[in-house]
């Protein structure tokens, strides 16, 4: 069974400093793919990232960064110098790519980040 | 990009009534798509896996005869709450998966349907 865990149920920031969100994954894949999204109080899902498990280079993409370590089963997400418009719930997931249940994700439940101005 | 479209994007009903929710996958065909629901608060949980031409394949817990799933077309799957009762308000999310270049696969979420039963 695979399972997502984020630890942080609400973080709340100034604005302008950087925030880390925590995500930790159990899976017996060896290969999967690890996300992680973005839900305003719209509800609609904003992807920012997917990352396979082969792939465990970190990467940076203007604020945003993530840290993949395998050895951890870990997938960290950092927002730099955070802004009010970061203002969301971030979800970790995580999908196998093969057998049944391929492609259907598992969720974390959720971190909720405030920046408070 | 790639756009996936629900229908209707909130709906408000009353106990005991059906509802409908379309997912359109708008630019691409969608050999798979998958139904989410979110409880307030809560995490994203996966209801059912429906591929173009066959049945659903229904997670754990939920009911088929109450979630009836048709995924009768490459770019169409709709989800119907039948005799909705007030736990069934919730905000349901489907996820289209296909082929939107040679040789490239993607998943995209639609934008919610947002189901209040009074």
């Amino acid at each position: 069974a695979q399972k997502v865990t984020q630890a942080q149920t609400e973080i709340s920031v100034v604005e302008k400093e950087d925030v880390t969100l925590d995500c930790v994954y159990e899976t017996r894949d060896t290969t999967y793919y690890l996300f992680w999204y973005k839900q305003p109080p719209s509800g609609e899902l904003v992807f920012l990232i997917r990352r396979n498990s082969f792939d465990e280079q970190n990467e940076i993409s203007g604020r945003y960064s993530w840290n993949f370590q395998k050895s951890t089963s870990s997938f960290n997400f950092t927002i730099t110098a955070s802004q009010v418009v970061d203002s969301a719930v971030y979800f970790c997931a995580l999908s196998s790519t093969s057998g049944a249940g391929s492609y259907q994700l598992t969720f974390g439940k959720g971190t909720k980040l405030s920046v408070i101005p | 990009g790639a756009v996936v479209s629900q229908h209707p994007s909130w709906v408000i009903c009353k106990s005991g009534t059906s509802v409908k929710i379309e997912c359109r996958s708008l630019d691409f065909q969608a050999t798979t798509m998958f139904w989410y629901r979110q409880f307030p608060k809560q995490s994203l949980m996966l209801m059912a896996t429906s591929n173009e031409g066959s049945k659903a394949t229904y997670e754990q817990g939920v009911e088929k005869d109450k979630f009836l799933i048709n995924h009768a077309s490459l770019t169409l799957s709709t989800l119907t709450v039948t005799s909705a009762h007030p736990e069934d308000s919730s905000f349901y999310i489907c996820s289209a998966r296909g082929r939107i270049l040679a040789g490239v696969v993607e998943q995209f979420f639609g934008p919610g349907t947002r189901l209040t039963v009074l």
